[in-house]
């Protein structure tokens, strides 16, 4: 079946260390999207990606970084100069950039401990 | 960064009952405006995108409309079902390079 995966669903991390989350998708997608999600509040943008090779900060973007190699997958490192690591992350992609809907992943809730 | 809200926060309703939420959202250089349905446990769900002032979508009991001169969406849910359970989430895109601004959500409970 088509659709967006993620992994692990809880990770545990010690503060300092980097950790990355996985996401891969199916669809055929060119653009790729991460969000945080805290209580609260709505779904924020950390960086997205339009195309293979390819990636732009979003809102929140400080202390996370992508990368693009392959059209399916678009892992999110979340480095050690994050100062608020622990959140749920959401991860999208879309037909096209923004103006297309978003299809998503089923999350990833990072917990440091 | 785009400013989107919603209301109400959080409302509980019967089963059966009709309901409706409210997302507001700049006017100025709007481009579109995504509901998604949020389950519990689940990922994030499509439900409708609409573009042009006085647009109507509709997907069983589920409809929405939107004003983009006031800047405001409705989603109204006939006939509640406690399966319509779940966040409802919108968001607008516009500015400078569309991407999507998300509000916090109305969190609908229906109680059988």
């Amino acid at each position: 079946d088509g659709g967006i995966t993620q992994s692990p669903k809880y990770l545990f991390r010690k503060e300092g260390q980097n950790v990355t989350l996985s996401c891969e998708q199916n669809l055929n997608h060119d653009a790729m999207y991460w969000y945080r999600q805290d209580p609260g509040q709505g779904l924020r943008l950390i960086y997205y990606s339009q195309i293979v090779n390819d990636f732009q900060k979003g809102d929140i973007a400080e202390g996370y970084s992508v990368s693009r190699e392959k059209k399916e997958s678009f892992p999110l490192t979340v480095t050690s100069a994050q100062k608020n690591p622990t959140a749920f992350y959401l991860c999208a992609s879309s037909m096209e950039e923004y103006t297309d809907t978003q299809y998503f992943g089923p999350g990833t809730r990072l917990t440091v401990l | 960064i785009l400013n989107v809200e919603q209301s109400p926060q959080s409302l509980h309703v019967q089963e059966g009952d009709s309901t409706n939420f409210t997302c507001s959202f700049p006017s100025s250089n709007f481009y579109a405006l995504h509901w998604y349905r949020w389950e519990t446990a689940k990922s994030p769900e499509a439900l409708f995108v609409m573009t042009l002032n006085g647009d109507e979508k509709k997907k069983g009991r589920i409809s929405a409309t939107l004003n983009t001169k006031e800047g405001y969406s409705y989603l109204y849910i006939k006939g509640s079902q406690p399966e319509d359970s779940a966040t409802y989430l919108c968001a607008s895109s516009g500015g400078s390079n569309y991407k999507l601004t998300f509000g916090k959500g109305t969190l609908l409970t229906v109680n059988p």
